[in-house]
C-alpha cells in the first residue's frame, strides 16, 4: 500500500479564488513531482522537487506554485484560479528503483 | 530527449482474450521501465517494473520483458478479466538526479463479458 494521501479530493471553486492542493508521504522519499491530467489521459509533468526547500518547473508550464519546507509535504497552490485551469493534479513520490507512488489525484473545476 | 510510445486505444476484448498493449521508448543511458495501470477516478498504481535488459516484470497475470535490442517492453495477459478494464500507461525513469519519469499516452482497455 503506497502511503501518499491529496487533499481534497474534489473541489469545485469560482474564478479568481486562491487554492492549495494538499499532498503528503510517510514514506520519507526525497523526490516528489506534481502531475496535470487532462482528459485525454496524458500526464504532464509541472513541478518537482529533489528534496526540502528545492522545488523545479516541469515540462508544462504552469501557473501554479509548489513548496516544500518538510520532506513529507509537498503543496501546490494556485494564486487566482481560472476556468483553464480545471483538470486531474496527481502528486507522487519516487522510490528506491524509480517507481512512483501516486496519490489519489485532486478534481478540480473553476467556474 | 526522452520519449515512451505505446499502442493507440481505446482496445476492447471479450473476457479470457490475450492482451498485448505495445510500447517501445527512446532514452539515454538504462532507464528502468514500469507499467501503470488507472482505474477510473483514481490515481496511477505501479502494476509492474523491470530495471535492466532481458528482466520480466510480472503481477496480478501481467508480464513484460525489457527488450534493449528492441527498446520496447510490450506488456501481456493470457486471459483478461472484466475487472482488469482501466488505463494503462508505460513509463521509463531516467536514473538521473532528477530522476524524472517520462509516460506514455495511456491505453484504455474496456473487456467486455
Amino acid at each position: 500500500e503506497a502511503d501518499i494521501y491529496q487533499t481534497p479530493r474534489y473541489l469545485v471553486i469560482g474564478t479568481g479564488k486562491k487554492i492549495t492542493l494538499e499532498c503528503s508521504q510517510t514514506m520519507g522519499h526525497d523526490k516528489m513531482y506534481w502531475y496535470q491530467q487532462d482528459p485525454g489521459m496524458e500526464l504532464h509533468l509541472i513541478h518537482y522537487s529533489y528534496g526540502v526547500n528545492s522545488t523545479e518547473k516541469g515540462d508544462l508550464s504552469s501557473e501554479s506554485t509548489v513548496s516544500r519546507i518538510r520532506t513529507e509535504h509537498f503543496p501546490l497552490t494556485l494564486e487566482s484560479a481560472r476556468p483553464s485551469h480545471t483538470s486531474q493534479y496527481l502528486c507522487a513520490s519516487r522510490g528506491n528503483t524509480g517507481e512512483l507512488f501516486f496519490g489519489e489525484g485532486s478534481r478540480l473545476t473553476v467556474l | 530527449g526522452n520519449s515512451v510510445t505505446q499502442m493507440e486505444g481505446p482496445v476492447t476484448l471479450s473476457e479470457e482474450a490475450f492482451l498485448t498493449i505495445n510500447c517501445t521508448y527512446t532514452a539515454t543511458g538504462y532507464p528502468s521501465l514500469f507499467w501503470y495501470v488507472q482505474y477510473p477516478g483514481e490515481g496511477l498504481q505501479l502494476l509492474l517494473k523491470a530495471t535492466k535488459a532481458d528482466d520480466k516484470g510480472s503481477n496480478k497475470g501481467f508480464e513484460a520483458t525489457y527488450r534493449k535490442e528492441t527498446t520496447s517492453f510490450h506488456l501481456e495477459k493470457g486471459s483478461v478479466q472484466v475487472s482488469d478494464s482501466a488505463v494503462y500507461f508505460c513509463a521509463l525513469s531516467d536514473n538521473t538526479n532528477a530522476g524524472k519519469s517520462t509516460f506514455g499516452d495511456g491505453t484504455t482497455l474496456t473487456v467486455k463479458p
